[in-house]
């Protein structure tokens, strides 16, 4: 079995500052890494993507994989109110496999 | 714009009476899927078809059925819905299996009364 696993939360911050989400996936066999954003009611979308170690930045987000820890997360730069969200993680090579998803929720 | 459309939004269906949802795409990618997701739940893959080749996860039960008659359209069709039937159904699409990146449709709410 293939599990992703997030921090549901609710994460709150205040805004301005640098949100950190995070997720740990089970298959070290997964080359790709991705990470949605899902406002209530509404399908995902994409933000960041990452394929290799380190961190890949764009704009306000960065993407930092590991994956001999088996670890990826997401940071927020300068969060903002229109950033309140859930954030799915979502990790795979043919298939994608999501986590639950982290709410976030930034305060003005 | 290139794009993936679900229609209808919202659904509206009795308990036991056949339904079917629709997903069209402008982007020409070879790879559809359909997702299911619960509230406050992960998006389950139910199944995809890459091109004609139709894959169904071994956890999908036989209730959801699925169509892709061409490389545009690709139709989930619920037989019998059930109460625990009642979800967002949501549509993605990728140029290849290994993606790389899935684009989703707006979803289609679906309620079993």
């Amino acid at each position: 079995q293939k599990e992703v696993e997030q921090n549901s939360g609710p994460l709150s911050v205040p805004e301005g500052a640098i949100a950190s989400l995070n997720c740990t996936y089970s298959d070290r066999g997964s080359q790709s890494f991705f990470w949605y954003r899902q406002y209530s009611g509404k399908s995902p979308e994409l933000i960041m993507f990452i394929y290799s170690n380190g961190d890949k930045e764009d704009g306000r987000f960065t993407a930092q994989l590991n994956k001999a820890s088996q670890y990826v997360s997401l940071l927020i730069r300068d969060s903002q109110p229109s950033d309140s969200a859930t954030y799915l993680c979502a990790v795979g090579a043919n298939n994608l496999f999501f986590g639950t998803g982290t709410r976030l929720t930034v305060i003005p | 714009d290139a794009m993936v459309i679900q229609n209808p939004r919202y659904q509206v269906t009795q308990f036991g009476k056949p339904v079917t949802l629709s997903c069209s795409q402008t982007l020409n990618h070879n790879v559809m899927y359909w997702y299911q997701q619960k509230s406050s739940q992960a998006p389950k893959l139910l199944f995809h078809y890459y091109d004609k080749d139709f894959n169904n996860e071994a956890d999908t039960p036989d209730n959801f059925q699925s169509r892709r008659p061409n490389t545009s359209f690709c139709f989930l069709d619920i037989r019998s819905p059930g109460l625990g039937d009642a979800a967002m159904y949501l549509c993605a699409t990728s140029r290849t299996l290994q993606g790389p990146e899935q684009f989703f449709g707006p979803g289609t709410r679906l309620t079993v009364l």
